[in-house]
């Protein structure tokens, strides 16, 4: 069984730019989340996907965006970067939405942004 | 809005002593979960508990939940070096039109030999 898969490991961009940033999810998977951790902070939720539907959001602006793929595989893009957007970018999946009794979100390795 | 609130921050304390580090929330929900981060890495799930008083043990950490007072604790028992890492916990927004995890800010533990 393979786990959540991060892509890329690190990035570095400058302000301005736009980024992408992917996630497989675990085998079975339907349900993928973003997350933002700044360094010494706790993840904070960006949205989440179930069936390539949003149907969650937290409080981030309209510039971070996401899709979520027939596969259950996933894109977080972020437009016009700015220097607080650097951080680890967390992807995880579950069996299901877990409001609806899945188990537990499985994280992937995560995404290190270097915004300059 | 949900919010979880996470104390200590940071936790200092020798081997072989027991400490519960403690998770209060601020709106109904019955669904809390508890995370480890080791340095540099991603996320583990620890605990997963689902309705009022629940209790989760694994080796010398035991989760308990009581959703009356909103409140989660991690408890650990003769603390040994290797527990040594930051645990969050998180919190089911528990509405299904907004579908959310919240989560706290996370407890420093630094277990000294």
């Amino acid at each position: 069984e393979t786990g959540v898969t991060q892509s890329p490991t690190h990035l570095i961009k400058t302000r301005g730019q736009q980024v992408t940033l992917r996630c497989s999810s675990q085998s079975g998977h339907n349900t993928v989340s973003w997350y933002q951790q700044a360094l010494g902070q706790g993840p904070q939720f960006i949205f989440q996907y179930y069936r390539e539907e949003e149907n969650g959001r937290g409080n981030f602006p309209p510039r971070f965006s996401g899709l979520q793929f027939p596969n259950y595989s996933s894109e977080l893009n972020v437009n016009a970067l700015e220097l607080d957007d650097s951080a680890l970018y967390l992807c995880a999946s579950s069996s299901g939405r877990l409001i609806a009794g899945a188990d537990t979100q499985y994280f992937g390795p995560g995404t290190r942004l270097t915004v300059l | 809005e949900l919010k979880v609130e996470q104390n200590p921050l940071f936790l200092s304390m020798q081997e072989g002593k027991n400490y519960t580090i403690y998770c209060n929330y601020s709106t109904t929900s019955d669904r809390l979960y508890w995370y480890r981060q080791d340095p540099g890495k991603s996320l583990e799930s620890l605990f997963v508990l689902l309705s009022n008083g629940a209790v989760k043990q694994e080796g010398r950490l035991m989760a308990s939940l009581d959703t009356k007072a909103r409140l989660s604790t991690l408890h650990i028992t003769a603390a040994v070096h290797d527990l040594s890492a930051t645990y969050f916990c998180a919190v089911d927004s528990a509405d299904y039109r907004d579908d959310k995890i919240i989560f706290g800010k996370g407890t420093r533990l630094h277990i000294l030999p």
